[in-house]
């Protein structure tokens, strides 16, 4: 069966520095990754997806970036964090065309910078 | 631009009530249509979805309504129970379209 994997749980960072989470997902090969936020009092805002390996397309103009080195890994990343970079990070993934079973999501970050 | 809207932010229903969630959509293009569960520090859940093709779809407790012509849906649950005291956001998803649409969501709140 497929699972996802997401780490840290929580993380606390200053103002200014670097910023890496990742997410894995296993049992299943070529899957659509995506990347989410949900900040506070807000609904899930899409940051990035990818449909395979170096392909990552953005659709929020913002301080963070993402990356996926290998088919089932993908990396959120920022050189300087900022106070509004806080929030709830989901990574999420599907299989072909997606249709009524929707993404399966993980289990989330909370990420809050200080 | 809010493809899908969620205009309650919150629900409160008593216990062996029934608790209805609203959601509307603006496009046409959309395939399917689906509800969400989320707690608190935890990843969104998949529940129930709908075709386009349909009006209704039941899952036990659950029952997701389309109404196409007014572009809206609902999710019904019947009786609600404390532990579906949660957010649930609404999606919206199409073929040509590529990517999974959210609602803001409703903080659903069932006491006892």
């Amino acid at each position: 069966s497929q699972t996802i994997h997401q780490w840290p749980a929580t993380l606390v960072q200053p103002v200014g520095s670097p910023l890496s989470l990742e997410c894995t997902v296993e049992g299943t090969s070529n899957p659509n990754l995506y990347w989410y936020r949900q900040a506070a009092g807000r609904g899930l805002q899409l940051l990035f997806y990818s449909v395979g390996i170096g392909q990552i397309s953005s659709e929020v103009p913002q301080n963070l970036s993402a990356s996926r080195p290998q088919d089932r890994q993908f990396i959120l990343s920022s050189k300087k964090l900022l106070l509004s970079d806080s929030g709830f990070y989901l990574c999420a993934w599907s299989v072909g065309i997606v249709g009524g079973n929707g993404y399966t999501f993980g289990s989330g970050t909370r990420l809050t910078v200080v | 631009d809010q493809q899908v809207k969620q205009n309650s932010p919150s629900l409160s229903v008593q216990e062996g009530r029934i608790s209805i969630l609203n959601c509307d959509y603006t496009n046409s293009m959309f395939d399917y249509f689906l509800w969400y569960k989320k707690y608190p520090a935890e990843g969104p859940t998949f529940l129930i979805s709908i075709s386009s093709i349909k009006d209704k779809n039941e899952d036990g407790r659950f029952t997701v309504f389309l109404n196409k012509s007014a572009k809206h849906l609902s999710l019904h649950i019947v009786p609600s129970q404390p532990g579906d005291s949660a957010v649930y956001f609404c999606a919206a998803i199409g073929s040509t379209l590529g990517r999974l649409y959210f609602g803001r969501g409703t903080q659903l709140t069932v006491w006892p």
